[in-house]
C-alpha cells in the first residue's frame, strides 16, 4: 500500500527563522511528487517533482527530490507569517489517477 | 480563485437527511476527485472520475453516491450519514490521464457537520 510520511506535523518558528519539512514515501512505481500549501480550505499548488536532485524554487521557497533515499523536502526561508499554513505532500504512480497524501505539517510563524 | 468551485460551503444535516454537495471547473480539465479530509487525518480519496468514467471507488461506504454528469461537474449524493462523516469535502480537478505530470486543483470545500 502506498504511504506519505511527514515530520514534523507541527513546527512554530519566528518571522525571519530557516524551515524545513521532510517528507518521506513509498509508492510503487513513483511518477511525481508535489507540494501544498492549505491556508484555509484549498490546498494550493507550490511545486511537482519527478528528478531526483534538481532543486525547484520559487522565491522564498524551495524542493528537491531524492528518489534513491525516498525522501523530498521543502525549504521556507526568511519565513513570514503569511507562511502560516499546512504543507501537504502527495505522490503520485503511473498506474492510476490517484494521489496519495500525507498528514501535513501545521506551521505557524509567529510574528 | 483556483477555477473550481464548490457548493455549498457549509452544511448541517440530520442523520436521517439527503443532500447533494456539488463541484464545479471552469478549466476543462478531464479529472475530477472527491476527497474526505477529517480533522487530524490525511487527504483521503473517495472517487476519482476520468472522461467521465468512474476509475477509482476508494471503499466509500454506500452512503455516499457520487455522479458526474459531464466533465465540468461533480457531485456527491449523501444519505443516512453517521456522526463520523462529519468533515471537509474536497473537490479537486485536473488535465491528463494516468500517469501524466500534470497536478490537482483544489475547491475550497464544503465543511459538513452531521448531527
Amino acid at each position: 500500500e502506498d504511504k506519505v510520511v511527514q515530520s514534523p506535523l507541527s513546527l512554530v518558528v519566528h518571522e525571519g527563522d530557516t524551515v524545513t519539512l521532510n517528507c518521506s514515501y513509498e509508492v510503487t512505481n513513483f511518477r511525481s511528487l508535489l507540494w501544498y500549501k492549505q491556508e484555509k480550505k484549498a490546498p494550493t499548488f507550490l511545486f511537482m517533482l519527478t528528478s531526483s536532485g534538481i532543486e525547484k524554487k520559487s522565491g522564498r521557497l524551495s524542493s528537491i527530490l531524492d528518489k534513491k533515499e525516498l525522501f523530498s523536502i521543502l525549504n521556507i526561508t526568511a519565513t513570514q507569517t503569511g507562511d502560516s499554513a499546512v504543507y501537504l505532500c502527495a505522490v503520485g504512480n503511473n498506474y492510476g489517477q490517484n494521489f496519495v497524501f500525507g498528514p501535513g505539517t501545521r506551521l505557524s510563524v509567529l510574528p | 480563485e483556483t477555477g473550481v468551485t464548490q457548493t455549498p460551503r457549509h452544511l448541517v444535516m440530520g442523520m436521517t437527511n439527503k443532500k447533494s454537495l456539488k463541484c464545479e471547473q471552469h478549466l476543462g480539465h478531464n479529472a475530477m476527485y472527491w476527497y474526505k479530509q477529517s480533522a487530524k487525518k490525511p487527504l483521503e480519496l473517495m472517487f476519482v472520475y476520468s472522461l467521465e468514467e468512474r476509475v477509482e471507488n476508494n471503499s466509500v461506504p454506500s452512503r455516499f453516491s457520487p455522479e458526474c454528469p459531464n466533465s465540468s461537474h461533480l457531485f456527491l449524493h449523501l444519505h443516512t450519514l453517521q456522526p463520523e462523516d462529519s468533515a471537509l469535502y474536497l473537490c479537486a480537478s485536473r488535465h491528463g490521464l494516468a500517469g501524466d505530470y500534470n497536478e490537482q486543483f483544489f475547491g475550497p470545500g464544503t465543511r459538513l457537520t452531521v448531527l
